[in-house]
Parts: structure tokens; C-alpha cells; sequence
């Protein structure tokens, strides 16, 4: 099955510094990937996704941006963090079809931003 | 834009009872629908997944339900036990396979 590895698992940065969160994928391949924040005592809400590598496509407009290099291998950046930023950020893939659908998704371990 | 719910923030029960927690949307017609368990500081965990042509999935202690006509899934824990204590997340299912979550219910089973 798959592996999400996110780091790092918390982070503590001023406002107007620059952000770089990172999410590697085991197990799979060619896998859509996901970034999803969720503020304190709220729902999940979807930021980017990827189908490809290379392939970005943002649901919410924001100060935020996302990559993907390689197949395996999603970045969550900022230039300059907001205090809005603050939150709790997510990692997901998909599944392969293979011992599980394609459409249930993988989630990382999570990163904890405070920005103050 | 389209819109999920979850009724209930939070509800508690007590053990040996079973759970049913409510999902309803709106402005969406989604060919799947999912159910997932989050426990605190950590990411949401895949329970099942039922598609629209199907009214009724089970899996162990779960249920699902979809309604496509009253745009309703209804998620039920029989013989619920403390340790499935947790938030409960419904979420669409989009064209790119990106979910839409609703914003979850905190279930509390009281030994």
C-alpha cells in the first residue's frame, strides 16, 4: 500500500517569510496528488492538485503556490506567509486500483503551521 | 458552488448504540461519495466509498446510504464502542478525483 511522508511535521514561521512544505509518495505510481489545509475547527478544503508531473490546477486563489518535479514529489510553497496561512496542511494521493479503489485517497501525516 | 453538510458538529452516544451521522448536498450531482475518520492531529483515514447507482454499501460495523434523489448519504456505526470515538467526513467526489469535504461530525461513544 501506499506511503505518504510529509516534513516537517510542525513549523513555526514569521509573517512575510517564505514557505516550503514537502510530500514524497511510496508505493504507488503516477499517482494525482493533492494539498489540502484545514484552519483550526474547520473542514478540509482542497488548495491544489496534480494529475501529472508538472500539472498544477489551484481551487482556491490565495498567496500560496504548488509544484511537482518529479512523479512522487508535491511542494506546497509561499513567498511571503500570512497569518490566514495558519493551519493544518495535508498531503493526499490517490489510489491505484490495486487492493482499493482509485478513488479513496492516501493522507500524509500532516503539517502544523503557526505563522505569528 | 456546490455545498455539503454535515447536520450534526457533534453527537454523542452511548455505548453498544448505533451512530447515524447525515451528509446532504447541494449544486452537485456526484457520482461518488466518501466517508472518512479523522482522528485528532492526524490525517483523515478512508473507510467507504459508494457509488450512485448503489443505495446501500457495508463494510464490518458500517453502513452507508446514498440518496441521490434527496441528495443525502447516511453513515451508521452499529454496536458502536469507545474507540470509535472521532470526526466523521463526508466528501463529493470531483472530476479529478479531488474531494469536497463537508465539515465533519465529532462523534463521542460514552463507555
Amino acid at each position: 500500500s501506499q506511503t505518504i511522508h510529509q516534513w516537517p511535521a510542525t513549523l513555526v514561521q514569521p509573517v512575510g517569510s517564505p514557505l516550503s512544505l514537502e510530500c514524497t509518495v511510496e508505493g504507488t505510481s503516477n499517482p494525482n496528488l493533492y494539498w489540502y489545509r484545514q484552519a483550526a475547527g474547520r473542514g478540509l478544503q482542497l488548495l491544489f492538485y496534480s494529475v501529472g508531473i508538472g500539472q498544477i490546477s489551484s481551487e482556491v486563489p490565495q498567496n500560496l503556490s504548488a509544484s511537482r518535479p518529479q512523479d512522487r514529489q508535491f511542494i506546497l510553497s509561499s513567498k511571503k506567509l500570512l497569518l490566514s496561512d495558519s493551519g493544518f496542511y495535508l498531503c493526499a494521493s490517490t489510489g491505484t486500483g490495486f487492493g482499493g479503489s482509485i478513488y479513496e485517497q492516501y493522507f500524509g501525516p500532516g503539517t502544523r503551521l503557526t505563522v505569528t | 458552488s456546490q455545498k455539503i453538510e454535515q447536520n450534526s458538529e457533534a453527537l454523542n452516544i452511548q455505548e453498544g448504540k448505533t451512530a447515524t451521522l447525515t451528509c446532504n448536498y447541494t449544486n452537485y450531482s456526484p457520482a461518488y461519495l466518501q466517508w472518512y475518520r479523522q482522528d485528532p492531529g492526524r490525517g483523515p483515514v478512508f473507510l467507504l466509498l459508494i457509488r450512485e447507482n448503489e443505495k446501500e454499501k457495508r463494510k464490518e460495523r458500517l453502513k452507508v446510504t446514498f440518496d441521490t434523489t434527496l441528495k443525502q448519504s447516511l453513515f451508521h456505526i452499529t454496536a458502536s464502542q469507545p474507540a470509535d470515538s472521532a470526526t466523521y467526513l463526508c466528501a463529493l467526489v470531483g472530476s479529478a478525483r479531488q474531494l469536497t469535504f463537508g465539515s465533519g461530525t465529532q462523534l463521542t461513544v460514552l463507555p
